[in-house]
């Protein structure tokens, strides 16, 4: 089945503590994205990647860091978390079918 | 960068009746429309997209409207069921890149 798989799905952290949210394909899929979602204020993007080894910064990158060393996975780094930072997280893999996204992880830093 | 707006925040309807979600956008660049519905607790999914060579597309009771000159799209849902009940959200892609940019969302609550 053709799906994004990220983990976990949910996480409570502490402020500080240095955490990845992993992202895994199955589509072969070359661009892939981490998104946002806040209560009215929709999905901003944080990152997204267009191939291995290619990122960039979308609209709200700051406090975030992504890798992509292989085409199927793409993780969010969080290496400071901080509580601005406590959010629901998507992350997508874009294909013929526009994108597809994970089932979600939410964060919660204290 | 490109702006996106979307109204209303918050729609009900009666089961039955039509439900229409507009989006705005600024780049006039931008060439793909999509709308993603949201079920409380899950994730995104695609449930109609448009492509600016195209000013309307169906698909049974949905439907999508483009007006490039205007730079606004609309969702259409006719015949609205409990099962609509969701947020929905417009996207928009320009040429640049694949930077997608979403619409804030819509709560649409249809009333039995």
């Amino acid at each position: 089945e053709a799906q994004v798989t990220q983990n976990p799905r949910y996480l409570i952290t502490v402020t500080g503590k240095k955490l990845t949210v992993t992202c895994s394909q199955n589509m072969n899929h070359e661009y892939m994205s981490w998104y946002r979602q806040d209560p009215g204020l929709g999905l901003r993007q944080i990152y997204y990647s267009m191939n291995v080894e290619v990122t960039d910064k979308g609209d709200v990158p700051e406090g975030y860091k992504v890798s992509r060393k292989e085409k199927r996975n793409f993780p969010l780094i969080l290496e400071s978390p901080s509580p601005n930072q406590t959010s629901l997280y998507f992350c997508a893999s874009w294909g013929n079918y526009g994108y597809t996204f994970g089932s979600g992880t939410r964060l919660t830093v204290v | 960068g490109e702006n996106v707006e979307q109204h209303p925040s918050t729609l009900s309807v009666q089961e039955g009746d039509s439900a229409v979600i507009k989006c705005t956008y600024s780049d006039s660049a931008s060439n793909y429309f999509p709308w993603y519905k949201q079920e409380l607790g899950k994730r995104p999914q695609l449930i109609i997209d448009i492509r600016s060579n195209v000013g309307e597309k169906k698909d049974q009771r949905i439907a999508v409207t483009l007006n490039k000159t205007a730079k606004h799209f609309s969702l259409h849902i006719t015949e609205t069921q409990p099962e609509d009940s969701a947020v929905y959200f417009c996207a928009v892609l320009n040429n640049y890149g694949q930077n997608f940019v979403f619409g804030p969302g819509t709560r649409l609550s249809v009333l039995p």
